[in-house]
């Protein structure tokens, strides 16, 4: 069936330092969405990528939409105590509903 | 802002035990999902509806069953719990369009014994 693949599944940065988290999916998207999950909590939508290509910038987040909408990333430049969390990419299968990558775990060194 | 509401945060069951978890939500929304969350496998869809009295099963909905007799309101239901079903249940809806982001509840963490 349809898979969401995403990579890795953890990242320890230093604080400052950039994280990257990558979505691979098995079909062809009409979309693709990410969700952020702080510890203790419960995923939290962040955006939305309709587009081939498309680029989309919150601040010091970048999300990535691939020119086969296959594949879609999420950057996050210098890294602050407020990141840490796990990050999902989820697309829609043939009947509408979300399928989710495993998520990236993003964990700050002390 | 939209509100989704969990009975339970946290909940232990013996084995063998019928299970109701309960969600509503306050903005109307058509659709909701169950979903249980488990280190390494993500979100894994278990019931949806999308729409009073419809349901439609999921990815994994072995052992569980859902009611939806309010448009605001969506129980899963574990008919006999087993350990297996240890996990966290997330609940979510979203107004009508698949491109629609999902709301989330809190989540309920759930042990059987």
């Amino acid at each position: 069936g349809q898979q969401v693949m995403q990579i890795p599944q953890y990242q320890h940065v230093q604080e400052g330092e950039d994280f990257t988290t990558y979505c691979n999916s098995s079909t062809t998207l009409s979309n693709i969405q990410w969700y952020k999950q702080r510890p203790g909590g419960h995923p939290v939508f962040l955006i939305q990528l309709v587009k081939s290509g498309e680029v989309k910038k919150q601040k010091r987040l970048t999300f990535q939409f691939g020119e086969a909408k296959k594949n879609s990333s999420l950057h996050i430049t210098a890294t602050q105590t407020t990141d840490v969390g796990t990050y999902f990419c989820a697309g829609p299968d043939s009947n509408y509903q979300l399928i989710w990558g495993a998520g990236t775990k993003l964990i700050i060194k002390p | 802002d939209v509100k989704v509401t969990q009975s339970s945060r946290y909940l232990v069951k013996r084995t063998g035990e019928k299970v109701f978890l309960e969600c509503v939500q306050d903005m109307d929304h058509e659709n909701m999902f169950w979903y249980r969350q488990d280190p390494g496998l993500g979100l894994r869809l278990i019931y949806f509806s999308y729409d009073v009295k419809m349901k439609e099963k999921g990815d994994i909905p072995e052992g569980y069953s859902v009611s939806r007799e309010k448009k605001e309101r969506f129980s899963l239901i574990l008919e006999s719990a087993s350990t297996n079903q240890t996990s966290m249940y997330l609940c979510a809806s979203r107004t009508t369009g698949s491109s629609q982001p999902q709301h989330f509840g809190d989540g309920t963490r759930l042990s059987i014994l």
